[in-house]
């Protein structure tokens, strides 16, 4: 049984963009908010961006730095994150979580690799 | 922004043992501490949620424990399925998510 399904990662140059994409099926993900984690090769979980049920209002860890967008289409039941100005830093496995202060749900991640 | 160190680093034990996981929050979280355990290769998956709450399906083996800053997680005794790599993260408001740098639990 899969409830949320990850794509859109790729290898991409510095400078890059990505949009990821997170469909949700067989689950309730309306009015639940959610969240982007991501976690480097080898590293521990870092939190990247989480967006409300409604899609409203949305936060982001400091090191994003206006670089991503979170949105999320609730008539589609997916959600995105567009990311620009990559870096290899950025390099990484991407989660989107079902968030209810804690990540109850998660997707099988995309990844998002950046170098030249 | 708020710091979890989580330890040990790595907790060598053996099947039927007790384990006992820690987590230190930089200053206080109150109750928002969830924990998370990892496999090779999967997904994160939710254990404990508000400290002490177990998520559905997770055994009774697994508990939490704390508030503030201090905060356990037990596993009552050890199945050979629950050596992996346990993860606590806290919430503060405005949202915003930190996670502690991890604990392996292997096998002895």
């Amino acid at each position: 049984e899969v409830y949320l399904v990850e794509s859109g990662g790729g290898l991409v140059q510095p400078g890059g963009s990505l949009r990821l994409s997170c469909a949700a099926s067989r689950i309730t993900v309306s009015g639940y908010a959610m969240s982007w984690v991501r976690q480097a090769p080898g590293k521990g979980l870092e939190w990247v961006s989480r967006i409300s049920g409604s899609g409203d209002s949305a936060d982001y860890a400091d090191f994003v730095q206006g670089r991503f967008i979170v949105s999320r289409d609730n008539s589609r039941k997916t959600l995105y994150l567009q990311m620009n100005n990559l870096g290899v830093e950025d390099t990484g496995l991407y989660y989107c979580t079902r968030d209810q202060a804690s990540h109850d749900i998660w997707g099988q991640g995309t990844l998002v690799t950046v170098s030249s | 922004e708020i710091v979890l160190t989580q330890s040990p680093a790595t907790l060598s034990l053996s099947p039927g043992e007790r384990a006992t996981l820690s987590c230190r929050a930089s200053q206080s979280v109150s109750s928002y501490l969830a924990w998370y355990q990892q496999k090779p290769g999967q997904a994160p998956r939710l254990l404990i949620y508000d400290a002490s709450n177990r998520a559905i399906g997770i055994p009774a083996r697994f508990s939490g424990s704390g508030s503030g800053t201090d905060f356990t997680l037990t596993i009552s005794s050890l199945e050979p399925e629950d050596f992996a790599v346990y993860y606590c993260q806290q919430r503060t408001w405005p949202p915003a998510y930190t996670f502690g740098q991890g604990t392996k639990l292997e096998i002895k």
